[in-house]
């Protein structure tokens, strides 16, 4: 069974302050993951997407793998209230399929 | 990033009747093509695989006959629900993978379907 798990949450955090978002996967096949973001309402939106070892910079976010672990996590630096959203990880798998966790809420209280 | 357009964004029917739900990649050809559904506060579940000029691969659980799939060309697959009935009130979204080394899925803006 692949599986994509993250905290529900919700996770609040003070505007200004950095968000860690978490991940784990249970096949050691997979190489891509993905971080998206949803708010309510709305389909998912790309922030980042990782497939090496270690960390993935843009601008406020950063992308974490470890694959020995089987860990990936997303941090989301000087979080401001737009940012609150259901965070959404994805594993890539056999044919391009992406599997899913089931989200994780973030609200940044101003 | 690609965009991809989904059509309608929102469709309220009777017990019974078929619903088309389109999605078009504007800015780049997608030979592959997914369908997701999510009910309220739950992830997204895959339910088909649409590739262009051939037959969608379903996952388990999900009846081929009643969401019947079709990917005619490469910048465009439709959904159809058929003989809809409240428990398929849903929110319904594509998505399009970029032809691309990365295999990035660009998400439409979703349908929800709410069936009388």
């Amino acid at each position: 069974q692949k599986e994509v798990e993250q905290n529900s949450g919700p996770l609040s955090v003070p505007e200004g302050a950095i968000a860690s978002l978490n991940c784990t996967y249970s096949d050691r096949g997979s190489q891509s993951f993905f971080w998206y973001r949803q708010y309510s309402g709305k389909s998912p939106e790309l922030i980042m997407f990782i497939y090496s070892n270690g960390d993935k910079e843009d601008g406020r976010f950063t992308a974490q793998l470890n694959k020995a672990s089987q860990y990936v996590s997303l941090l989301i630096r000087d979080s401001q209230p737009s940012d609150s959203a259901t965070y959404l990880c994805a594993a890539l798998w056999g044919g391009g399929k992406l599997i899913f966790g089931q989200g994780t809420e973030l609200s940044v209280k101003p | 990033g690609a965009v991809v357009s989904q059509h309608p964004s929102r469709v309220i029917c009777k017990s019974g009747t078929s619903v088309k739900i389109e999605c078009r990649s504007l800015d780049f050809q997608a030979t592959t093509m997914f369908w997701y559904r999510q009910f309220p506060k739950q992830s997204l579940m895959l339910m088909a695989t649409s590739n262009e000029g051939s037959k969608a691969t379903y996952e388990q659980g999900v009846e081929k006959d009643k969401f019947l799939i079709n990917h005619a060309s490469l910048t465009l697959s439709t959904l159809t629900v058929t003989s809809a009935h409240p428990e398929d009130s849903s929110f319904y979204i594509c998505s399009a993978r970029a032809q691309t080394g990365e295999n990035i899925q660009y998400f439409g803006a979703g349908t929800r379907l709410s069936v009388l």
